[in-house]
């Protein structure tokens, strides 16, 4: 069965860090394309990232608004991917979901306040 | 960044058929844009529906298509159920990044 766990969310000050896991079974995220999207309160769906799978290259992508203070990275002796986050805004409060092989996980919730 | 654009909400009768659409600002929807389709509802993980314009996943009721329509991605929705109400997004990817439409609440009544 294939699952997605992402962990590591919480409150953060502006201008803090956080790294976000994501912990996958039933499949090898070496071999996936893996996204990071997130869901700010009430609002839709906005595409973080992503990295593609070795076999593709390995190379990250960004959206525009977080391009520059995150990375996302992957250990595949931990079949885990990341998305480390830097320089954090309010407005990079959300819910975090990563997805790989069009699975998704359940999210976990990001709060950047002072 | 280009700007995807979907229909706010849509309802449709139960048993009946409504089409979803999603366009870009910058032009036609092709098969190169990777369309895909994710159904989210409340409390409940998100689903990849359908994804590469056409494509469904295993869990994916076969009432759920995907096309390219008038310049548009679409998914078309044949036989509603209560169970299809739900917030439906799509995804773009252009320029080796991806885009989020603005999603469709989807109400069946």
């Amino acid at each position: 069965e294939v699952q997605l766990v992402e962990s590591g969310g919480g409150l953060v000050k502006p201008g803090g860090s956080l790294r976000l896991s994501c912990a996958a079974s039933g499949f090898t995220v070496t071999y996936a394309w893996m996204n990071w999207v997130r869901q700010a309160p009430g609002k839709g769906l906005e595409w973080v990232g992503r990295i593609k799978s070795d076999t593709d290259g390995g190379t990250a992508g960004y959206a525009a608004p977080v391009k520059g203070r995150f990375t996302i990275s992957r250990d595949d002796s931990k079949n885990t991917a990341y998305l480390q986050m830097d320089s954090l805004k309010i407005e990079d409060t959300a819910v975090y979901y990563c997805g790989g092989a069009n699975y998704w996980g359940q999210g976990t919730l990001v709060t950047v306040s002072s | 960044q280009a700007v995807v654009t979907q229909e706010p909400s849509l309802t449709v009768s139960p048993g009946g058929t409504v089409t979803l659409t999603c366009g870009s600002s910058t032009g036609t929807v092709t098969t190169g844009l990777y369309p895909c389709w994710f159904q989210q509802k409340a409390g409940q993980a998100l689903r990849t529906l359908i994804y590469d314009t056409t494509n469904r996943h295993s869990w994916t009721p076969a009432r759920f298509s995907g096309s390219l329509l008038g310049g548009k991605a679409a998914l078309t929705l044949s036989g509603a159920q209560p169970e299809d109400e739900a917030e439906y997004y799509c995804l773009l990817s252009q320029s080796g990044v991806r885009v989020f439409g603005g999603g469709t609440k989807l109400t069946v009544l």
